[in-house]
């Protein structure tokens, strides 16, 4: 079945530091991948949605140049949280799926991120 | 707008059967999906409707309504490892709501 690799599982850092996730497709092509965040005991919020070789899509309230994406190819996308604050300290996941809206999502494992 | 709701907390017994229940309002759609997530992971694929009815597979079932936009999701001969947050979304883009914890007792 379809995976998506995750990387790295966790992180921590400093304030102040950018920190960089990289998710992959391992075994389909994804033109499409999507990065949500989930605090504790709440729900997946959706960040952005990532398309290959152009200019990801931003959910309102999320600021794009502070969470940047780069989608460069079918299987990488990455995202970068720069200048990262306490307050950024969540659970990023990635997701992609096979053939587009109608399809399952299948997700990283997901990054723990923890801003000292 | 869009808006997904589902109770927030259920808890059953081992063996029991559980039904959660889930609403939605959204401008766009393409289908429901429902998601189970343990603590700590990365939500799995449960279930996919997108023409009224019930869909099962095995142990859980789903059941979506257009018309009034309502879905539920049904897991029988409950298990320990059921215990979980279940999380239905909405496709075209895939907004989730908040999760329904799970507790699953003996």
């Amino acid at each position: 079945g379809a995976v998506v690799s995750q990387h790295p599982s966790w992180v921590i850092c400093k304030s102040g530091t950018s920190v960089k996730i990289e998710c992959r497709s391992l075994d389909f092509q994804a033109t499409t991948m999507f990065w949500y965040r989930q605090f504790p005991k709440q729900s997946l919020m959706l960040m952005a949605t990532s398309n290959e070789g152009s200019k990801a899509t931003y959910e309102q309230g999320v600021e794009k140049d502070k969470f940047l994406i780069n989608h460069a190819s079918l299987t990488l996308s990455t995202l970068t949280v720069t200048s990262a604050h306490p307050e950024d300290s969540s659970f990023y996941i990635c997701s992609a799926s096979l053939t587009g809206n109608n399809s399952p999502l299948h997700f990283g494992n997901g990054t723990r991120l923890t801003v000292t | 707008g869009q808006n997904i709701d589902q109770p927030t907390e259920m808890t059953a017994t081992e063996g029991a059967i559980v039904q959660i229940n889930c609403t939605y309002q959204t401008s766009g759609f393409n289908g429901l999906f429902w998601y189970q997530q343990h603590a700590g992971e990365a939500p799995t694929f449960l279930s996919y409707n997108v023409l009224d009815g019930l869909e099962e597979k095995g142990r859980f079932s789903s059941f979506l309504s257009r018309s009034k936009g309502y879905s539920y999701l049904l897991l029988k001969e409950l298990q320990m490892k059921d215990s979980a947050s279940y999380l239905c979304a909405v496709s075209h883009k895939l907004i989730f709501g908040a999760g329904t914890r799970l507790a699953v007792h003996p």
